[in-house]
């Protein structure tokens, strides 16, 4: 199957610092990326959806300024958080999709990138 | 609202088929079954997908009720790297083509 890539896998900042995480297909282009965000114990909850070359479509109660999402290429996004606070520690993952695949819901995803704010 | 229903938890013993139910009683026809599992802190893994024919791939075998109001996942020789949780997905491939993930099963491999 297609491999999405993620950096950093762990990334632990200070309060009020931002922070870039990078999704990348590796073997695919992919016109439409996801972010989504998962707490311990719980299912992944989407943030926001990514398409190329357009603004990304953020989930309701997702702060789209504080969650800066960027497509600028079809196999690179990037999640920024902004002025993390201790709250934002999660657990975010990437995937990207190939709707044009029979059925369109296979999505790939990327391994996750552990974020802990101090 | 994942509009499945799965159960919380299962056990398998090492080597015996693992078989996992979902319901989705009011899934429309245009709407797909798809079966993705997250092992621990690791993104989740597309495992197989239907509409209305039952699949078999490398992975495992989706049976779907001729209604098509349920299905299950069958992991045909379990090993202790299933170890995870499996979701089950209503798809319909409109609009956004967003995955929307319940809760899903943790499924526990015992040796």
């Amino acid at each position: 199957g297609a491999v999405v890539s993620q950096h950093p896998s762990r990334v632990i900042c200070k309060s009020g610092t931002s922070v870039k995480i990078e999704c990348r297909s590796l073997d695919f282009q992919a016109t439409t990326m996801f972010w989504y965000r998962q707490f311990p114990k719980k299912s992944l909850m989407l943030m926001a959806t990514s398409n190329e070359g357009s603004k990304a479509t953020y989930e309701q109660g997702v702060e789209k300024d504080k969650f800066l999402i960027n497509h600028a290429s079809l196999t690179l996004s990037t999640l920024t958080v902004t002025s993390a606070h201790p709250e934002d520690s999660s657990f975010y993952i990437c995937s990207a999709s190939q709707p044009f695949l029979a059925g369109g819901g296979e999505q790939f995803f990327g391994p996750g990138t552990r974020l802990t704010v101090l | 609202d994942a509009k499945t229903t799965q159960p919380t938890s299962m056990d398998c013993a090492e080597g015996r088929a693992a078989n996992l139910p979902c319901n989705h009683s009011t899934i429309s026809g245009n709407e797909y079954v798809y079966w993705y599992r997250q092992i621990h802190s690791q993104g989740p893994q597309y495992i197989i997908h239907g509409l209305k024919n039952n699949e078999t791939n490398e992975m495992a075998s989706l049976i779907i009720t001729e209604d098509r109001k349920s299905s299950t996942l069958i992991l045909p020789h379990a090993t202790l790297r299933d170890t995870a949780v499996y979701y089950c997905i209503r798809y319909s491939g409109a609009g956004s083509y967003q995955l929307t993930f319940g809760k899903g099963t943790k499924l526990s491999v015992i040796p």
